[in-house]
């Protein structure tokens, strides 16, 4: 059973700029959650998309958007980045909608933000 | 707005002592969560208790939700090098919707041999 992937590891970019992430959900899970957890800080919760639609969102401004694909892999979108978006970007991937599902996590996406 | 406070922020013990972590909020989950995340990796799933007053024991890992179902807590006995690493807490509520999990702040742990 191949688990959680994240695309791609690190990342550079610039204020201003839009950045894409992945996340390849584990086999058998329809449901994608996407986290940002600043340095030192617990994961805060941005979206969660089951079945292609967003399905529940925190507290994130509309330049955070994302996609649920057929697959149900899933992409965080982030326009117009500020520095203080620099944080690990996790996916977290479920058998369905929920928070009573468990969630696993993949390794995250290190963004900075200069 | 739900919170999770976490205490101690950073814990550094010597092997073999005992600690507890303590995660409080002011609101009623329907369940709580622990994980235990190491640097580069994301957070894996320990233990979820639902019931008020759960005790449930993982090896040396003894986790307990608050009768209320505000509290909990994770108690490690005999604590070994390969305990460090950042646990945190996470709760969900009634009513949610979307799966969306709140978590605490963390607790460093570093265990020296």
């Amino acid at each position: 059973e191949t688990g959680v992937t994240q695309s791609p590891t690190h990342l550079i970019k610039t204020r201003g700029q839009q950045v894409t992430l992945r996340c390849s959900s584990q086999s058998g899970h329809n449901t994608v959650s996407w986290y940002q957890q600043a340095l030192g800080q617990g994961p805060q919760f941005i979206f969660q998309y089951y079945r292609e639609e967003e399905n529940g969102r925190g507290n994130f401004p509309p330049r955070f958007s994302g996609l649920q694909f057929p697959n149900y892999s899933s992409e965080l979108n982030v326009n117009a980045l500020e520095l203080d978006d620099s944080a690990l970007y996790l996916c977290a991937s479920s058998r369905g909608q929920g928070s009573y599902n468990e969630q696993f996590f993949g390794p995250g996406t290190r963004l900075t933000v200069l | 707005t739900q919170l999770l406070e976490q205490s101690p922020q950073f814990l550094s013990i010597q092997e073999g002592e005992n600690l507890t972590v303590y995660c409080n909020s002011s609101s009623v989950f329907s369940s709580l969560q622990w994980y235990r995340q190491e640097p580069g990796e994301g957070p894996v799933l320990l233990v979820t208790v639902v019931t008020g007053g759960e005790v449930k024991k993982l090896k040396r890992l003894t986790f307990q939700f608050g009768d209320a179902r505000k509290d909990s807590s994770l108690h490690i006995t005999a604590a070994q090098p390969g305990d460090t690493g950042l646990y945190l807490c996470a709760g969900a509520w009634p009513g949610n919707q979307g799966g969306k999990l709140i978590f605490g702040q963390g607790t460093e742990l570093s265990v020296k041999p």
